[in-house]
């Protein structure tokens, strides 16, 4: 079974609106980590937020925010105000387990093209 | 704050070559994982180095072996190359922190071609 899914390929989004991608976990672990990346055109992987799974409050990051609903295994990502340097890659990853050091799984990912 | 840094950038090589990639930690990091990521594909985790020694490894074959130096960068070594090796390789360093947790920051890769 994926560890990580991403169901949506891809994506526009207007200028300015509001983008929710999403992203759903399967793990047996009640300690994990779930994470968000951006990766643009040039490759490199940038963290955006972080949701521990004993987190109380949704974990937010200026326009990202996690919409975190931990009985139903999803973390959906939420981008207010979308700016055209916005488009690119994004990906949902999980380390399963509190310690550091665990690996790192990754989603499929889902490409955002934002419109002007 | 220099961030994780790889080298090279680009790189082709022929079926059956041998290659090393290299990978310098963000500043105060003391661990590093080395990831695969096909086109079109989400990255794939090889393996993990802490103290000099490889700590956690993903489902890869012995033909994908590493290194970490006492000044915490590695290296990723690759040896009889297939065509099915040809991916962008990324590097990510991390450190414990007070939570005993961490995060993983990434460099921007080395894409490896095998023709």
């Amino acid at each position: 079974a994926q560890k990580i899914t991403q169901t949506q390929p891809g994506m526009f989004v207007q200028e300015k609106e509001a983008v929710t991608l999403d992203c759903t976990y399967d793990t047996s672990d009640p300690s994990y980590g779930l994470f968000w990346y951006k990766q643009p055109s040039s490759g490199e992987m940038i963290f955006l937020i972080y949701q521990g799974s004993y987190d109380q409050q949704n974990a937010t990051e200026g326009r990202y925010s996690l919409n975190f609903q931990k009985a139903r295994k999803s973390a959906n990502l939420v981008i207010s105000a979308s700016q055209l340097g916005d488009s690119a890659m994004y990906f949902c990853a999980m380390r399963e387990g509190w310690a550091a050091g665990n690996k790192l799984t990754f989603g499929g990912g889902t490409r955002v093209l934002v419109k002007p | 704050d220099a961030g994780v840094t790889q080298s090279p950038t680009h790189l082709i090589k022929t079926r059956g070559q041998q290659v090393t990639l290299r990978c310098s930690p963000k500043s105060g990091h003391d661990t590093v994982s080395w990831y695969q990521q096909a086109l079109g594909q989400g990255p794939q985790f090889i393996f993990q180095y802490y103290e000099e020694e490889e700590r956690q490894r993903g489902n890869f074959p012995d033909r994908f072996s590493g290194h970490q130096y006492p000044n915490y960068s590695s290296e990723l070594n690759v040896n009889a190359l297939l065509l099915g090796d040809s991916a962008l390789y990324l590097c990510a360093s991390s450190v414990k922190n007070r939570w005993g947790t961490d995060t993983q920051y990434f460099g921007p890769g080395t894409r490896l071609t095998v023709l």
